[in-house]
């Protein structure tokens, strides 16, 4: 069965700084990896994606994430944090072979960047 | 806006009463996803459409609760008999099979309908 772990409930960190947020995952085949951030009240909305290719993936807002597959990780990163990145964070982990089109998510981490 | 619409947005209801939710996914999108998050948690998969047909239920959707997309296109959720433990926000999600390796394409959520049972 495939699972996702963000193994911290808060992150904090300082505007202008660099921020990283931890995923690691665990499925039987190959994994498709997502991350999604929410705002208060809202839905989720898409970041960016690892299917196949570079380890190192660019998406919305100046994020990016590594695909460690050793690690089994994929952790979010952004070289420069924005009081504005200020949300919740998801991650998401769908297995190639056994998970059919089921999205397993974490159970989130909140990102805290102070001014 | 061409993104998923999920009415409404808010719902208050008495323990006991039923609820429905609609979903209007992207129009070319044949995927369609239920998931339920409760405050301090990630989304939880309810159930998924392919078109019309429903695909894979997850153990969470309780006899009181069925999902229905009859043309293929809207989805309906509804709850019957409302319990204190369903209040929630229920989010709808839809994706596409055609463009992308199927499982690798994105779902995309909608802003999501919250029920509150009193």
């Amino acid at each position: 069965a495939q699972s996702v772990a963000q193994p911290e409930d808060q992150v904090n960190v300082a505007e202008g700084n660099p921020l990283t947020v931890k995923c690691t995952y665990s499925v039987s085949g190959n994994p498709y990896l997502f991350w999604y951030v929410q705002y208060p009240n809202r839905g989720l909305q898409f970041l960016l994606k690892y299917i196949t290719g570079d380890n190192l993936v660019k998406g919305s807002y100046g994020f990016e994430a590594e695909f460690n597959k050793s690690q089994t990780s994929f952790h979010l990163k952004k070289p420069s944090a924005l009081v504005s990145d200020s949300a919740l964070y998801f991650c998401a982990v769908r297995d190639e072979y056994t998970g059919g089109f089921k999205t397993i998510f974490g159970a989130g981490t909140r990102l805290f960047v102070k001014a | 806006d061409t993104g998923v619409s999920q009415d409404p947005r808010h719902k208050i209801t008495k323990r006991g009463q039923n609820v429905t939710f609609r979903c209007d996914p992207i129009s070319e999108h044949n995927r369609l996803y239920w998931y339920r998050q409760t405050l301090g948690q990630g989304p939880e998969f309810l159930t998924y459409f392919q078109n019309e047909a429903q695909l894979e239920k997850s153990r969470l959707l309780s006899d009181r609760f069925s999902a229905e997309r009859p043309k293929g296109s809207f989805s309906t959720l509804e709850i019957q008999r409302t319990e204190q433990g369903d209040s929630a926000m229920y989010l709808c999600a839809s994706s596409s099979v055609i463009t992308g390796t199927g499982a690798g394409n994105t779902i995309y959520f909608g802003e999501g309908s919250w029920l509150t049972v009193v």
